[in-house]
């Protein structure tokens, strides 16, 4: 969904290094996630924000940081990236709509292999 | 602590139709089921939700049992497109998404 773009699509690293993935939305949703898939299994939530005000750690926050710099933009970083940090990141959106209900759009992805 | 349970795998015929099961049966009266699907390491597409009644779209059908225990994806027309992992999602409103494993769907000619 080009409505969500994330930077890089591909990054490859040394352990140790400060790592930086950029999330852009034009969708004008309040809420951003940051979710990793490793091989094999489902997605799961890192960090999630609400609103530029409002961050939250997920199930898996060790060893990451987030920063919503405005509404549009979310970026998760490796402090001292690890090897066991390699996966696939995805961004995505969100907006509450009349009724509650909350439908998440994805953005295609970071691949970032730490070696 | 998926809360939902899928076939690892399914194979379809294209042009025929694709129905996925899910059971969920201890959903309560105020969560939806979702779905989405991902094509090859792309990012997660959403397909359809619902509470009680059945829905339709342009991609797709979801049938829900009364008792909302168990649902089922409807996809009337499958492609070679259509190949991907769906994944059925139980959550409150405004809940976080917890992907499981899904259901591996391979569309064959």
């Amino acid at each position: 969904d080009a409505d969500v773009t994330q930077t890089p699509r591909n990054r490859i690293t040394k352990t140790g290094k400060r790592i930086m993935l950029e999330c852009s939305q034009t969708k004008g949703h309040d809420r951003m996630y940051w979710y990793r898939q490793d091989p094999g299994l489902g997605l799961r939530l890192i960090y999630y924000s609400f609103d530029v005000k409002d961050i939250n750690k997920g199930e898996i926050s060790d060893g990451y940081s987030v920063s919503r710099q405005a509404q549009a933009k979310f970026s998760l970083s490796l402090e001292s990236a690890i090897p066991n940090q390699t996966a696939l990141y995805f961004c995505a959106t969100s907006d509450l709509v009349a009724g509650g209900q909350d439908t998440q759009y994805f953005g295609p992805g970071t691949r970032l292999t730490v070696l | 602590d998926a809360k939902t349970t899928q076939p690892t795998s399914m194979d379809c015929a294209e042009g025929r139709a694709a129905n996925l099961p899910c059971n969920h049966s201890t959903i309560s009266g105020n969560e939806y089921v979702y779905w989405y699907r991902q094509i090859h390491s792309q990012g997660p597409q959403y397909i359809i939700h619902g509470l009680k009644n059945n829905e339709t779209n342009e991609m797709a059908s979801l049938i829900i049992t009364e008792d909302r225990k168990s649902s089922t994806l409807i996809l009337p027309h499958a492609t070679l497109r259509d190949t991907a992992v769906y994944y059925c999602i139980v959550r409150y409103n405004t809940d976080k998404l917890i992907f499981g494993t899904g259901t591996r769907l391979q569309v064959f000619p």
